[in-house]
This record gives structure tokens, sequence and C-alpha cells, in this order.
């Protein structure tokens, strides 16, 4: 079974907008930790935000925030008031284990989302 | 503070040439991470080091591809004999920053092989 699963066909927002990007996970580690990277066209990724399984509030950085249903074993990613720049692939990612430094990142498929003006 | 530094940035070879690739990562990261990236899919982990000593290397084809990482910084991944399906983006990370125990990593802007 995937661990990291990532459906959506490429995503489309108008500039301004608020868009969700979906993320489901498979674990059987209560330890993990969730990342959302993005990856522009020129190939790095960036890291964008992050959720810890012991998180019991759900995690925001500026523009993104990570709407995080434990039960339904879902982190998807909201990105508020969409801007051109924003246009790019999304990556969701899962670290599995306490030890972070020592345990690898399983990505997802990756979504495409285009910002329209 | 300088980020992940990869060279070169494209190479394009023949199937059966070798090839290597070059990672400097973030001053005073311990961690560093050797992804495969395929076109249209997420990375994969080939390697991680921790210093100069490997933690994971479960997913590097052993039989063509090598890395090392001497004195625990600057890591040189290689490949030969190279096959098409090898063709691909090759990122570098590295991670050592708390926040908490995130660890997020960083990567560098890749190297894109294209084996023809």
């Amino acid at each position: 079974a995937q661990k990291i699963t990532q459906t959506q066909p490429g995503m489309f927002v108008q500039e301004k907008e608020a868009v969700t990007l979906d993320c489901t996970y498979d674990t059987s580690d209560p330890s993990y930790g969730l990342f959302w990277y993005k990856q522009p066209s020129s190939g790095e990724m960036i890291f964008l935000i992050y959720q810890g399984s012991y998180d019991q509030q759900n995690a925001t950085e500026g523009r993104y925030s990570l709407n995080f249903q434990k039960a339904r074993k879902s982190a998807n990613l909201v990105i508020s008031a969409s801007q051109l720049g924003d246009s790019a692939m999304y990556f969701c990612a899962m670290r599995e284990g306490r030890d972070g430094a020592n345990s690898k990142l399983t990505f997802g498929k990756g979504i495409t989302l285009s910002v329209r003006p | 503070e300088a980020g992940v530094a990869q060279s070169p940035r494209y190479k394009i070879i023949e199937k059966r040439q070798s090839v290597a690739f070059w990672c400097n990562p973030i001053s005073g990261h311990a961690t560093l991470y050797w992804y495969q990236q395929i076109l249209g899919q997420g990375p994969k982990l080939l390697i991680q080091f921790q210093n100069n000593g490997v933690v994971d290397d479960s997913q590097l084809p052993k039989d063509r591809f090598s890395a090392e990482r001497l004195k625990g910084v600057d890591s040189t991944l290689k490949i030969q004999p190279a096959k098409l399906e090898d063709s691909a983006v090759y990122l570098c990370a590295s991670s050592s920053g708390r926040r908490g125990w995130v660890y997020e990593q960083y990567f560098g802007p890749g190297t894109r092989l294209t084996v023809t």
C-alpha cells in the first residue's frame, strides 16, 4: 500500500482565492511527521510546513495551513490568497518514527497547481 | 546562510557510461540525503548519511550506484554503468536544524541526468 497518496489531477485556482491540496497517508507508527514541499519549475524542493502526529493544533505558516485529520489519516494543505508565484508542484511527505534525524522522507507523487490571473 | 550546492546542474551521457554528482550541504548539517526523482514522481531516497556513516541505503541499486561522504561534509554519487532508466533529477538534501524535532530537510537545485 502506498504510504502517501496524492490523487488530485492538476489543480487550478484564481489569484487571491484559497485552494486545498489533498494528501492521505498510511502508517502504523504512532510517531510520525507530515511535510509539504513546493517544487517550482526551477527544480528545488522548498519546505512549506510541518505537522507532528502528537501536535494538538493544526500547523500554520503564513499563507499555508495544514488541515490535519488524524482519524481519517489526511493532511491537506490549504493555501490562502493564492499568488501567481504559487504555481508549482506540491509534494506531501511523511517521516515515520520518533528519531527524526535518522528517518527518511517518503513522498507522494505530487500535485500540479496553476494559479490564474 | 548558503544553501545546498550541487554540480553539475545538467548532464547528458550515453548508456553504459559513468557519471558522478557532487553535493555540498549546508555548513554544520550532519545528515545528508541523495534522492532520485523520475519525471512525474516524487523524490525517492537513495542513501542517507549521518556524518560520514551510512544510515540507510536500502533503495540504492548497489550494482551500479555508489556514494561516499568523506570527512562528513561533501558527498559524491556515482553511477557506473548508466542505464536509460537512470534518467532523472538527482537531489541532494541536508538536515540538522531543530524546531522541536522537525528536522526539515533543505534541498539543493538538483542535477538533471539524461541517459541516451
